[in-house]
């Protein structure tokens, strides 16, 4: 069974940085892209941005709003996802949900197949 | 980006409807949409990928349709474990953008 365990939300201060995990189970994590998606109190989910697999050469999307202070690795010998999130705002205070990205064959292109449950990150001073 | 408006934002339907979700994108997506369903406190699900392809072990009273700008996610005989927020999704190009939701609620 396919599951994903989001790690290291909790209460940060403004200005401060924060690193989420993702650990998953299931599956061969270094076979799959993973993704990270948010969702704020109140408001609709929010794609943050993602990473390939090594064989498409561990390369990395994201939303623009958010590049340059948020970055997404990978360590495939830990089979760990991560999201490093640098100077942030109460703008940032959200549920973040990791994502296996699976690749359509077809379309040649990426689709999400399975989330987790999220972890809850609060910026507050 | 591209805006992603889903209609209703919410509804209210008893078991056994038929429901109709409606997802609109601003620009054409060709079929590059995904439904995802969310119950309070758990994680979402994946139900639908290139409009209209079941995800594994999705049950088929679930269907998707649609192409280009237009897209719809049909459940066809409602159950109580469907009363849920759902999620029209587009990766047509990034950023991926999702629609704002649709709450299915007990009439």
């Amino acid at each position: 069974e396919v599951q994903l365990v989001e790690s290291g939300g909790g209460l940060v201060q403004p200005g401060r940085s924060l690193r989420l995990s993702c650990t998953p189970s299931g599956f061969t994590f270094g076979d799959y892209a993973m993704s990270w998606v948010r969702r704020a109190p109140g408001k609709g989910l929010e794609w943050v941005g993602f990473i390939r697999s090594k064989a498409y050469g561990e390369t990395t999307e994201y939303a623009a709003s958010l590049k340059g202070r948020f970055t997404i690795s990978r360590d495939d010998s830990k089979s760990i996802a991560y999201l490093q999130m640098n100077s942030l705002q109460s703008e940032d205070t959200a549920v973040y949900f990791c994502i296996r990205v699976q690749f359509d064959w077809l379309l040649s292109t990426f689709y999400f197949d399975y989330w987790g449950q999220g972890t809850l990150v609060t910026v507050s001073s | 980006d591209i805006q992603m408006t889903q209609s209703p934002s919410s509804l209210s339907a008893s078991v056994g409807d038929r429901v109709i979700i409606t997802c609109r994108a601003s620009q054409a997506i060709s079929n590059y949409l995904a439904w995802f369903q969310q119950k309070p406190g758990k994680a979402p699900k994946s139900l639908i990928y290139a409009a209209s392809s079941l995800q594994s072990g999705v049950p088929s009273k679930f269907s998707g349709s649609g192409s280009g700008t237009d897209f719809t996610l049909t459940i066809s005989s409602l159950q109580p474990e469907d009363f849920a927020t759902y999620y029209c999704q587009q990766y047509n190009s990034y950023p991926w953008t999702f629609g704002q939701g649709t709450k299915v609620e007990i009439k």
